[in-house]
């Protein structure tokens, strides 16, 4: 099953707009990690908050954890016409079992 | 730069095949992971090692058999390939805590 969720399933902005995922998940975490991949092309880690973290920065990226809700949400801020890509959250079942979401289709019109 | 290789980017079997999946990774990670990802469905978990010959079913491991001889590498055994296994395999590395993951830029196989 899959344990992140992610909401929506595609997203289209203009460049310079910018883009928020959100991601649910099903049992306790002590990570949430979020990353990119490019068409046809490997994973790449982009951030990871954990459980006790509730928001985390980089670059143009920030991270929001809810435990209560169960929820994460990825800000992407002044979007470029490079951030087109799918965009995943995973979360650790157990201690090693790594799962990811379905991902949002990110879509940067320039 | 660490790396995770996959054998293959695009491979072409025929139905009934066994087919042969690998992966190496340079980074002395104990964690390693193999993904099918379709279109729609994300990345689905098939198997993975948390040890040299230590393995554990994914979410979806119907069909498929792991190998992990030495800690370098994650062979993926697909055992009479078929049509439904077309797809896209993904293989990552981890350490020893599941945080960052490592992946390897995909193996396309297609099952004619």
């Amino acid at each position: 099953s899959q344990q992140g969720e992610e909401d929506p399933q595609a997203l289209s902005i203009q460049e310079g707009e910018n883009a928020t995922m959100n991601c649910s998940y099903k049992t306790s975490i002590n990570n949430l990690q979020w990353y990119r991949q490019n068409s046809g092309r490997g994973l790449v880690h982009l951030i990871l908050i954990r459980s006790n973290e509730r928001e985390k920065h980089s670059g143009r990226l920030r991270v929001t954890l809810d435990t209560s809700k169960k929820s994460s949400s990825l800000l992407i801020t002044a979007s470029r016409a490079a951030d087109t890509a799918s965009y995943f959250c995973a979360t650790v079942q157990g201690a090693q079992k790594l799962v990811f979401g379905q991902g949002t289709r990110l879509t940067i019109n320039p | 730069d660490v790396k995770v290789t996959q054998s293959s980017r695009y491979l072409v079997k025929r139905t009934g095949e066994k087919v042969f999946l690998e992966c190496v990774q340079d980074m002395d990670h104990e964690n390693m992971f193999w993904y099918r990802q379709d279109p729609g469905l994300g990345l689905r978990l098939i198997y993975f090692s948390y040890d040299v010959k230590m393995k554990e079913k994914g979410d979806i491991p119907e069909g498929y058999s792991v190998s992990r001889e030495k800690k370098e590498r994650f062979s993926l055994i697909l055992e009479s390939a078929s049509t439904n296994q077309t797809s896209m395999y993904l293989c990552a590395s981890v350490g020893t805590v599941v945080t960052e993951a490592f992946f390897g830029q995909g193996t396309r196989l297609t099952v004619v």
